[in-house]
């Protein structure tokens, strides 16, 4: 079956610094992928998405590329503020399906 | 404007109670979910409806039944709680089927004891 699988944390960084969390992915078809973000006491929110082959998507200096040949989707961003604390997950949403496949998520600290 | 919004935000239990969770999106989306997060971050999908249809019903004790009386509600009812039900259970929803991203409620914690 279709699964996600990122990298574990918690990371912790101090800021400015670089950040990548891995994610990788098995499905069948072609999934569309996605980053969330979930901010303590709050619920996920969309943070980035990638719909097919080569597509980066980015958003608030996070970026990420759908990579078909590796079947990744890694998080990126140059340089990190302690209000990116948070926890990050991966997801995949099935071709032309309704179920969203989310990975165990990944906690990063932020330090100043 | 709150997107996806759920009632209560918090709730304490006893074991053996009877409770329900209540979800209400104004999107405009034919589909909402239910899903249980636990003390580790883990999401669980555990029911989904598409225009007031279920369609997915994961692995979930039958202690738990959801019901969707219109395309913008989604409630969440629990019987007969158990210690192991405490976790964070979030409400989503989306445009459907395909690559639309899904918008979360705040979540309702749950504690049972």
């Amino acid at each position: 079956g279709n699964s996600v699988t990122q990298m574990e944390g918690p990371v912790t960084l101090s800021e400015e610094a670089f950040l990548t969390i891995n994610c990788t992915y098995t499905a069948t078809g072609y999934p569309s992928l996605f980053w969330y973000v979930q901010y303590p006491g709050e619920g996920l929110q969309l943070l980035l998405k990638a719909t097919k082959a080569d597509d980066k998507g980015s958003n608030k200096g996070f970026e990420a590329t759908y990579r078909k040949e590796t079947t990744s989707f890694h998080l990126e961003k140059g340089s990190v503020q302690v209000s990116d604390s948070a926890v990050y997950f991966c997801a995949l949403r099935e071709t032309g399906g309704f179920k969203t496949i989310f990975g165990a998520g990944t906690r990063l600290f932020v330090k100043a | 404007d709150t997107a996806v919004s759920q009632t209560p935000k918090y709730l304490v239990t006893q074991m053996g109670n009877d409770k329900s969770i209540k979800c209400e999106q104004n999107l405009g989306h034919d589909t909402m979910y239910w899903y249980k997060q636990d003390s580790k971050k883990f999401l669980k999908i555990m029911f989904s409806y598409n225009n007031k249809e279920l369609i997915i019903n994961e692995t979930v004790p039958n202690r738990f039944s959801p019901k969707s009386p219109d395309k913008a509600h989604l409630n969440l009812h629990i019987n007969s709680l158990e210690l192991g039900d405490s976790a964070v259970y979030f409400c989503a929803s989306s445009q459907g089927r395909g690559n639309y991203e899904q918008y979360f409620g705040p979540g309702t914690r749950l504690t049972v004891t």
